[in-house]
């Protein structure tokens, strides 16, 4: 099913560690943006990428690195887990009409 | 800055009642466009309407539809009859031009958890 695909849906990290949460799109969408959704916070941008090669910051970059590896694929890292990075991240691609297309979110525990 | 404020953490309906979930923002963009999405305990994040800062109908998509008060800054949803599938997280959005003028970022507000009674 055409879609967005994110990877991996739920992972525990110890403080300190790294990872790669991985999305992508099929829907052939220039623009992509990975959010982090906490309790009572709404949804809150951490980066996003207008199109391949191309990467800005949001309002929550602190912690994360992005990579745009193609038109399909954008991925966010974390390079030093922090309880407070503890949350669920959504990835999210862009039709032209404006609105966003979410996958279905990614859970990440940080103990 | 965009901001989007949804002062109603939580609102409850009797089912098949209408119900309003209110939505202000601030801009200071001319151009500018407003969404509704609805997040069911699955955590799904769903598409529901948008409106355009120079549409001049209020934007209608079945059930939902948008009263778009420009001059007052508010862009609520309102569900007509609702039903207990209805019971959800919304969120309202706001679409804006980035800095750099080339891109758009969604900004959302905290959301409004909808529980629809029997």
């Amino acid at each position: 099913n055409a879609g967005v695909t994110q990877t991996p849906k739920f992972q525990v990290l110890k403080t300190g560690q790294s990872m790669t949460l991985q999305c992508a799109q099929d829907m052939n969408h220039n623009s992509m943006y990975w959010y982090r959704q906490d309790p009572g916070m709404g949804l809150r941008l951490i980066y996003y990428s207008a199109s391949e090669g191309t990467t800005d910051k949001g309002e929550v970059p602190n912690g994360y690195n992005v990579s745009r590896l193609n038109k399909r694929e954008f991925s966010l890292r974390l390079e030093s887990a922090a309880p407070s990075q503890t949350s669920v991240y959504f990835c999210a691609s862009r039709f032209h009409t404006g609105e966003l297309f979410f996958g279905e979110g990614s859970r990440l525990t940080v103990l | 800055a965009q901001k989007i404020t949804q002062t109603q953490p939580g609102m409850f309906v009797q089912e098949k009642e209408a119900v309003t979930l209110d939505c202000t923002y601030d801009t200071s963009d001319q151009s500018y466009g407003l969404f509704w999405y609805k997040q069911p305990s699955s955590g799904e994040m769903i598409f529901l309407i948008y409106q355009g800062s120079y549409d001049e109908q209020n934007a209608t998509e079945g059930r939902y539809s948008l009263n778009f008060q420009k001059a007052r800054k508010s862009a609520n949803l309102v569900i007509s009859a609702s039903q207990l599938g209805d019971s959800a997280m919304y969120f309202c959005a706001m679409k804006s031009l980035d800095s750099g003028g080339s891109n758009y970022k969604l900004t959302f507000g905290k959301g409004t958890l909808l529980t629809v009674n029997p």
